[in-house]
C-alpha cells in the first residue's frame, strides 16, 4: 500500500506542451511538496501546501502551478513546457512537528523534446 | 551557495567493511540533520536523523555522527551490505521550520561489493 503515489512515472512530450504530474498520500499528512531533482542530482523545493494552503514558493517560473483539491493531494501542472524542465520531479509529504521527516513518492521523470 | 556538500560523489566498499559517508554544512542555522537512502527509480527514503543536542544517533547498523564544531557530519555503516548499494543524500534543516526548507546536498553513491 504505496504511502505517497505520483502519475505518472515516465511522461515523454514536445515542447510548448501543457502537462499535470498528480500526487496523492495517504498518511494523513498535512503537508505535502513538490520537489525537483535536476541533472546535478540537487533535491530543490518547489513548493509546499499545508492543509491545502500554499506555505512554500521557491523561485519557480509561474508555468508551474500547484494545486491542492484536500490535503491528501497535490498536483503539478506546468504550462508551456520547455527543454529546461526536463527532470524528475518527486512528491513529497511530512507531519509538523519535531524532526520531521519527509515521504516521497517514487518520481516522475520528465523529458521535454 | 551551496549550504550543505557532500564531496564524495561515490564510494566503493568491499561487503562487511564499514562505510562512512560525509556531509558538510556552512549554515550555523541548522540544527537537525538527517539522511536519506535512495534507489534507483525511487524516491528517497528517511534512513535517519540527529539532532544538533547530540553527537551520536545510531540505529541497528546505521550510525550518524555529528561535529557542530566542524559542521561536519558522517554516516556510517556496518557492517555494508549489497542491498546498502544506493545513493545517500545528507539533508539539513533547523528545527521549528517547515520540512521543505531542509537543504539537500547532492548525495553519495554507494556501491557494496560482494
Amino acid at each position: 500500500d504505496t504511502a505517497v503515489s505520483q502519475t505518472p512515472k515516465y511522461l515523454v512530450t514536445q515542447m510548448g506542451n501543457d502537462k499535470s504530474i498528480k500526487c496523492e498520500q495517504n498518511l494523513g499528512h498535512d503537508t505535502m511538496y513538490w520537489y525537483k531533482q535536476d541533472s546535478k542530482k540537487f533535491l530543490k523545493i518547489m513548493f509546499s501546501y499545508n492543509n491545502k494552503e500554499l506555505i512554500i514558493n521557491e523561485t519557480v517560473p509561474n508555468r508551474f502551478s500547484p494545486k491542492s483539491p484536500d490535503k491528501a493531494h497535490l498536483n503539478l501542472h506546468i504550462n508551456s513546457l520547455e527543454l529546461g524542465d526536463s527532470a524528475v520531479y518527486f512528491c513529497a509529504s511530512s507531519q509538523a512537528g519535531i524532526g520531521e521527516k519527509l515521504f516521497f513518492g517514487s518520481g516522475t521523470q520528465l523529458s521535454v523534446l | 551557495d551551496q549550504q550543505v556538500k557532500q564531496n564524495s560523489p561515490s564510494l566503493s566498499v568491499q561487503e562487511g567493511r564499514i562505510s562512512i559517508l560525509n556531509c558538510d554544512y556552512t549554515n550555523s542555522m541548522f540544527d537537525y540533520f538527517l539522511w536519506y537512502k535512495k534507489y534507483p527509480a525511487e524516491g528517497p527514503t528517511f534512513l535517519i536523523s540527529i539532532s544538533s543536542i547530540k553527537d551520536k544517533n545510531e540505529d541497528g547498523r546505521f550510525t550518524v555522527f555529528l561535529n557542530k564544531s566542524a559542521k561536519h557530519l558522517s554516516l556510517h555503516i556496518v557492517p555494508s551490505q549489497p542491498g546498502d548499494s544506493a545513493v545517500y543524500f545528507c539533508a539539513a534543516a533547523t528545527s521549528g521550520t517547515n520540512a521543505g526548507k531542509s537543504t539537500f546536498g547532492d548525495g553519495t553513491t554507494l556501491t557494496v561489493k560482494p
